[in-house]
């Protein structure tokens, strides 16, 4: 069974540009995660989807972070404009349901804001 | 309001010797509480998982957890540590809020292992 699939791995930009990621979830997982990860902290969930619909983006910041699940599959998550303290790991999840399932988790973009 | 707490955010082992890292939880019904672990430059992978079945958990690599209720813990243990076991572990909780389940992270514990 394939993974989580992100990407890019890894991305470096200058503040006040856009950036865009990009995850597939693992196929027939109907709830998807976008999680920041700050160096030396826990993952925090950005926004958490349910097919094509948001359940869950109370942590997003919305004036430069927006998401969007087309078709209930894959996601993409954007920023724009960057800001320095964005610099962090972004991590995509899935899991079969929103009820009681474990998550599984891509290996994560690294951002670099410079 | 839900949260999760890892004491210690590094934790040194020799090589052989126990593993003990700490999660406690706030919750205000039963959870469900997962442990994950993440090497260096990858994404998590689950170790464990408690779904109010068996309080003893086993998971993969020799680690188990068990649920305390009256502690509110879900403390993972090795009972002998691998220099493979190095990495940064996570404790989780799933709890159903607002008519949805969320699962948050607590800050996470990185374990080293010196020979």
């Amino acid at each position: 069974e394939a993974g989580v699939a992100q990407s890019p791995r890894y991305k470096i930009i200058e503040k006040r540009q856009s950036v865009a990621f990009w995850c597939n979830p693992i196929s027939g997982h109907a709830t998807l995660y976008w999680y920041q990860q700050i160096l030396g902290q826990g993952p925090k969930l950005l926004i958490q989807f349910q097919n094509n619909g948001v359940v869950d983006d109370s942590q997003l910041p919305k004036d430069r972070f927006s998401a969007e699940r087309l078709k209930g599959v894959d996601s993409t998550l954007k920023i724009q404009p960057a800001k320095l303290e964005d610099s962090a790991v972004y991590l995509c999840a899935s899991s079969i349901s929103w009820v009681f399932t474990e998550a599984f988790f891509g290996q994560g973009t690294r951002l670099t804001v410079v | 309001a839900q949260s999760v707490t890892q004491l210690g955010s590094h934790v040194s082992v020799s090589e052989g010797a126990l593993v003990l890292l700490r999660c406690n939880y706030s919750s205000s019904v039963p959870p469900y509480l997962f442990w994950y672990v993440q090497y260096p430059n990858q994404g998590l992978q689950l170790l464990l998982k408690y779904t109010s079945a068996a309080t003893l958990v086993k998971g993969i690599n020799g680690f188990e957890a068990e649920f305390k209720k009256s502690e509110t813990s879900f403390h993972l243990t090795k009972p002998s540590a691998h220099m493979s076991d190095a990495a940064e572990y996570f404790c989780a909780v799933r709890f159903f809020s607002g008519g949805y389940n969320k699962l948050i992270f607590g800050a996470g514990t990185r374990l080293a292992v010196h020979p």
